[in-house]
Formats: structure tokens, C-alpha cells, sequence
């Protein structure tokens, strides 16, 4: 069984671009996760997709969004990129009972210069 | 404020040794707790977890244990082994039916010396 990809592996933007980066989970899996990841701050939960809505939301500002399509994967949009928005991040994917272990991909990295 | 907290940022232990890894929690809510590994460059891999209504989960090398009333929990790899040097993360999770929303820590960087 294939794992979660996540595209682009790596992206450089500048500030006040905007970015997208996308997600395709594990066939089967219909809950779909979004982290970022920076030095010091572990794993930092952006938002939860599941049949296509968002069910749980994090505390990121408004520029964060995401939407999930009827095949379950998932696109994460980060509008007016700001410096510190540079970060890995991580998508995750797991089967629809809360308590499941998330299956991870190799993550986005995102530079913003 | 964290809600989950790995308060040693690094870790070194000899090759065959006992590694012990620590986390705490605040809230009183989580009931589902997990360890995360991290290699350079991927993603986390799922090591292990342990409900709220056991103590003790064993799996092989790793042993998870969860002292509720401390609000603590902890992952023992034995023996440690070179390749368990990696990023290790905590994770918990105040399960329901409406949604997964798992609280990670900031990890701690184990290093396995041969």
C-alpha cells in the first residue's frame, strides 16, 4: 500500500506570495492532517479534513487554509507568506475513528525569502 | 502554553543501554497518547501508543508507560540500538468521535553512541 505524498518535497517563495502545497493520503484513509513543523516548536496542528470537512482547527491566523476533495486528498493554501511562515509541513492520514495513529509523508519544505 | 512537554531537548545513551525518553501533559482531557520517531528528512513513523485506561504497553524494544495522576509518560527502548537515534515525539490526544486533534511535543534528539 502506498504511503501519504505530499508535493512539492521543496519550495521557495517570496513574502507576500501565496503557496499550495498538496497532500494525497493513504488509499482508504479519509482523515487527512496538516502540521508545521519548526525548530524548537515540535509539530504544530494546523487542521483536520475528513469527507471533506474541516473538522478540527488550530491556532494559525486566517492565511492558513485547506480544503479536501471527494478522494480525500487534501490541499493546504498559505496566502501573504510571511518569513516566519517558513517551516515543514506535514501531512498526515489516517483511518475515520478518532485514536487512530496518522501516517505521515515526508513533508514540504518551505522557505520564504 | 503546551499542553504536552518534552522537556529534554537531547539525549545520549551508549549503544545496548537503556534510552529513556519523557513527556508531560496538562491536560486532563487527553486519553490517547503516541510516540513519534523522525529521521532527517521524512516524516514522523508511528512507534507506539497507549490508551488512558492501561499503564503499560509493550511492543518488542519499546515499552510505553503512563502514570495518569503524574500526568507522565514515558518511552523506554531496550537495548538502544544505533539506528534508534532519531527525533522522538510525543503526542496526546483528547479522543472523541468528531475529529483528531493530536498535541505533539517539541521532541527530544536521541543519539545512540556505539
Amino acid at each position: 500500500k502506498a504511503g501519504v505524498t505530499q508535493t512539492p518535497r521543496y519550495l521557495i517563495k517570496t513574502r507576500g506570495q501565496q503557496v499550495t502545497l498538496s497532500c494525497s493520503p493513504i488509499s482508504g484513509h479519509r482523515s487527512v492532517s496538516w502540521y508545521q513543523q519548526t525548530p524548537g516548536q515540535g509539530l504544530q496542528f494546523l487542521f483536520e479534513y475528513f469527507s471533506e470537512t474541516q473538522r478540527n482547527k488550530g491556532n494559525f491566523p486566517g492565511r492558513f487554509s485547506g480544503r479536501q476533495f471527494s478522494n480525500s486528498r487534501s490541499e493546504m493554501n498559505v496566502s501573504t507568506l510571511e518569513l516566519g511562515d517558513s517551516a515543514l509541513y506535514l501531512c498526515a492520514s489516517s483511518v475515520w475513528t478518532s485514536g487512530n495513529e496518522q501516517f505521515f509523508g515526508p513533508g514540504t519544505r518551505l522557505t520564504v525569502l | 502554553d503546551q499542553q504536552v512537554k518534552q522537556n529534554s531537548p537531547s539525549l545520549s545513551v551508549q549503544e545496548g543501554r537503556i534510552s529513556i525518553l519523557n513527556c508531560d501533559y496538562t491536560n486532563s482531557m487527553f486519553d490517547y497518547f503516541l510516540w513519534y520517531k523522525k529521521y532527517p528528512a521524512e516524516g514522523p513513523t508511528f512507534l507506539i501508543s497507549i490508551s488512558s485506561i492501561k499503564d503499560k504497553n509493550e511492543d518488542g524494544r519499546f515499552t510505553v508507560f503512563l502514570n495518569k495522576s503524574a500526568k507522565h509518560l514515558s518511552l523506554h527502548i531496550v537495548p538502544s540500538q544505533p539506528g534508534d537515534s532519531a527525533v522522538y515525539f510525543c503526542a496526546a490526544s483528547a479522543g472523541d468521535n468528531y475529529g483528531q486533534n493530536f498535541v505533539f511535543g517539541p521532541g527530544t534528539r536521541l543519539s545512540v553512541l556505539p
